[in-house]
């Protein structure tokens, strides 16, 4: 499959909760994105890790990168009604140049 | 920051015929430019890499006599899907490396294409 895996699917939670969403990628890479993307719009950029790197932080968000066991988390504080959207990691495989393989996604909902 | 512009935005098309989406770099140039297809509440699939002056490279499964690619120039790629079907109704984005492999991927707005 093309497709790295994420977990959860689908994640409900309430204003100021934390979530946290988790990517398994295959394959050796040269970095990992995250991207956000509301109702089947365009994608926002959010995060960019290197493979050299173990954990990053932007604002409310905090990302982690095990190489290791091929796998990644977002974590984002505080949320807000405004975060809910689709999640998604995609992979920047070693050997190609931002040719990313996108995993499957976590869909939020954070409620009021 | 680097503008990667895609049109339309959205587009419907009646059975059997073709859709032409291009995908523009505006202040940059890009030998590179990668187009992708997701189906409602799916992920993004990667479709093709699309090579400046050469032929594109597909993924497996994409029909290259369907989704026509065309390089011409630094700065624009097109996608055509030819006879288009209901089947071929999704969204589809396009993106261009960023100037190095620090640097994430400067994608299209997309474009939802509804064919009925």
């Amino acid at each position: 499959s093309q497709q790295g895996e994420e977990d959860p699917q689908a994640l409900s939670i309430q204003e100021g909760e934390n979530a946290t969403m988790n990517c398994s990628y295959k394959t050796s890479i040269n970095n990992l994105q995250w991207y956000r993307q509301n109702s089947g719009r365009g994608l926002v950029h959010l995060i960019l890790i290197r493979s050299n790197e173990r954990e990053k932080h932007s604002g409310r968000l905090r990302v982690t990168l095990d190489t290791s066991k091929k796998s990644s988390s977002l974590l984002i504080t505080a949320s807000r009604a405004a975060d809910t959207a689709s999640y998604f990691c995609a992979t920047d495989q070693t050997g190609g140049y931002n040719k990313l393989i996108f995993g499957a996604g976590t869909r939020l909902a954070v409620h009021p | 920051g680097a503008v990667v512009s895609q049109h339309p935005s959205w587009v419907i098309c009646k059975s059997g015929t073709s859709v032409k989406i291009e995908c523009r770099s505006l202040d940059f140039q890009a030998t590179t430019m990668f187009w992708y297809r997701q189906f409602p509440k799916q992920s993004l699939m990667l479709m093709a890499t699309s090579n400046e002056g050469s032929k594109a490279t597909y993924e497996q499964g994409v029909e290259k006599d369907k989704f026509l690619i065309n390089h011409a120039s630094l700065t624009l790629s097109t996608l055509t899907v030819t006879s288009a079907h209901p089947e071929d109704s999704s969204f589809y984005i396009c993106s261009a490396p960023g100037p190095n492999l620090d640097t994430e991927a400067f994608f299209g707005q997309g474009t939802r294409l509804t064919v009925v």
